[in-house]
């Protein structure tokens, strides 16, 4: 079975700067997809970036990016210039890209917190 | 088309009553998912399906936790016999490529 590590249950970071998110799994597969989703506060999750495994380019999107080590097993996400609605639990996400096996197994969580 | 529903939001009811949750996807998606979250844990996955077929389910879905999409549209998930051990916030999540998740279902079971 696979397993998601986020050994980093809280993050504070002064606004406008840069934090990266740790995120570490554990699989025999080849083939699979990476995923970080944010919750805010009483709000639903939104799914912030996505990684193939098969790319070797890390993935963007605006001010998130990832770190994607595969042979480490490491997808750290990096936010930059945060910005206070940047704050929420950010969840690291596996999916196996094998068919048929089509549910995400989820980190415990990161709580994100952004200082003024 | 506003996204994936749920109803209702919350859910307060007393040990050994049944309970049941429906979830909403967006119109164009055939996968639809069920997790369960409990206080300072990620979601789990309990089920998922494909149109109206239930394609995979974990070992945390027990046999008092039943699951179905009856025309490929909304779900329901039905718990009887509840416990408080159930008591956690119950996420829909639709896809035709990424999950899309609902606001949850918070059960609490006293």
């Amino acid at each position: 079975a696979q397993t998601v590590t986020q050994s980093q249950p809280e993050m504070s970071v002064q606004e406008a700067e840069t934090v990266t998110l740790s995120c570490t799994y554990d699989t025999s597969e080849s083939d699979y997809y990476l995923f970080w989703y944010k919750q805010p506060p009483s709000r639903q999750m939104i799914l912030v970036i996505r990684q193939e495994a098969y790319k070797q380019q890390n993935a963007t999107e605006n001010r998130f990016s990832v770190n994607f080590q595969k042979a480490a097993k490491s997808f750290s996400l990096k936010i930059s210039d945060s910005q206070l609605g940047d704050a929420a639990m950010y969840f690291c996400a596996y999916r196996s890209g094998m068919g048929g096996a089509d549910g995400l197994t989820f980190g415990k969580g990161t709580h994100l917190i952004i200082q003024p | 088309d506003t996204g994936v529903s749920q109803d209702p939001r919350h859910k307060i009811t007393k040990r050994g009553q049944n309970v049941t949750f429906r979830c909403d996807p967006i119109s164009e998606h055939n996968r639809l998912y069920w997790y369960r979250q409990t206080l300072g844990q990620g979601p789990e996955f309990l089920t998922y399906f494909q149109n109206e077929a239930q394609l995979e389910k974990s070992r945390l879905l027990s046999d008092r936790f039943s699951a179905e999409r009856p025309k490929g549209s909304f779900s329901t998930l039905e718990i009887q016999r509840t416990e408080q051990g159930d008591s956690a916030m119950y996420l829909c999540a639709s896809s035709y490529n990424e999950q899309f998740f609902g606001p949850g279902t918070r059960l609490t079971v006293l």
